[in-house]
């Protein structure tokens, strides 16, 4: 079992939209995770991070964590064009260590 | 502002020929990260420094070596680039907090390698 998995997608959804974003892990010990969102040919940027059980807003973004489940998810409200981009779920593990998952490929469609 | 620096953007070398990619940082963080990250790939961590302290990661390869002169420079060494190194270099920094928040990584723009 891959440590951090995430659908490689391409997710397609239209302008206006929610796009919905999955994350899982497999340390149950992980203290935090992070969201970031990555252009292409660009250099990972950060949306937000999360480390309590519950959601998280800011903006159009809200972060969703559940450790019981081992599940952390990314909602975009509002969908626009500017979102496509793909985003990577990172996780800071019990070992001090953080781990990138493949990242999901989001297109929204105007 | 305060920032991430790579520098160069983009380096080109031949097979074999050692290149050398550096990191600078302004945010004076201690703990800096280089990562690789290839083409529809997640980045892969090669090693990281807490303040002086090198950590390098199981599977990198010895090829890769790293250098942390200072507080706000670190640079990646790869003595021998193989074609299967060419690849996006990411440097990252972020400070040894207790607080998850103030722990998070901040990435340069990365330095593109390619490999002739």
């Amino acid at each position: 079992q891959k440590e951090v998995e995430q659908n490689s997608g391409p997710l397609s959804v239209p302008e206006g939209a929610i796009a919905s974003l999955n994350c899982t892990y497999s340390d149950r010990g992980s203290q935090s995770f992070f969201w970031y969102r990555q252009y292409s040919g660009k250099s990972p940027e950060l949306i937000m991070f999360i480390y309590s059980n519950g959601d998280k807003e800011d903006g159009r973004f809200t972060a969703q964590l559940n450790k019981a489940s081992q599940y952390v998810s990314l909602l975009i409200r509002d969908s626009q064009p500017s979102d496509s981009a793909t985003y990577l779920c990172a996780v800071r593990t019990s070992y001090d260590k953080v781990i990138f998952g493949p990242g999901t490929s989001l297109s929204v469609i105007p | 502002d305060a920032m991430v620096i790579q520098n160069p953007r983009y380096q080109v070398t031949q097979f074999g020929k050692p290149v050398t990619l550096s990191c600078s940082q302004t945010l004076n963080h201690n703990v800096m990260y280089w990562y690789q990250q290839k083409s529809s790939q997640a980045p892969k961590l090669l090693f990281h420094y807490y303040d002086k302290d090198f950590n390098n990661e199981a599977d990198t390869p010895d090829n890769f070596q790293s250098r942390r002169p200072n507080t706000s420079f670190c640079f990646l060494d790869i003595r021998s680039p193989g074609l299967g190194d060419a690849a996006m270099y990411l440097c990252a920094t972020s400070r040894d907090a207790l607080l998850a928040g103030e722990r998070t990584q901040y990435f340069g723009p990365g330095t593109r390698l390619t490999v002739l």
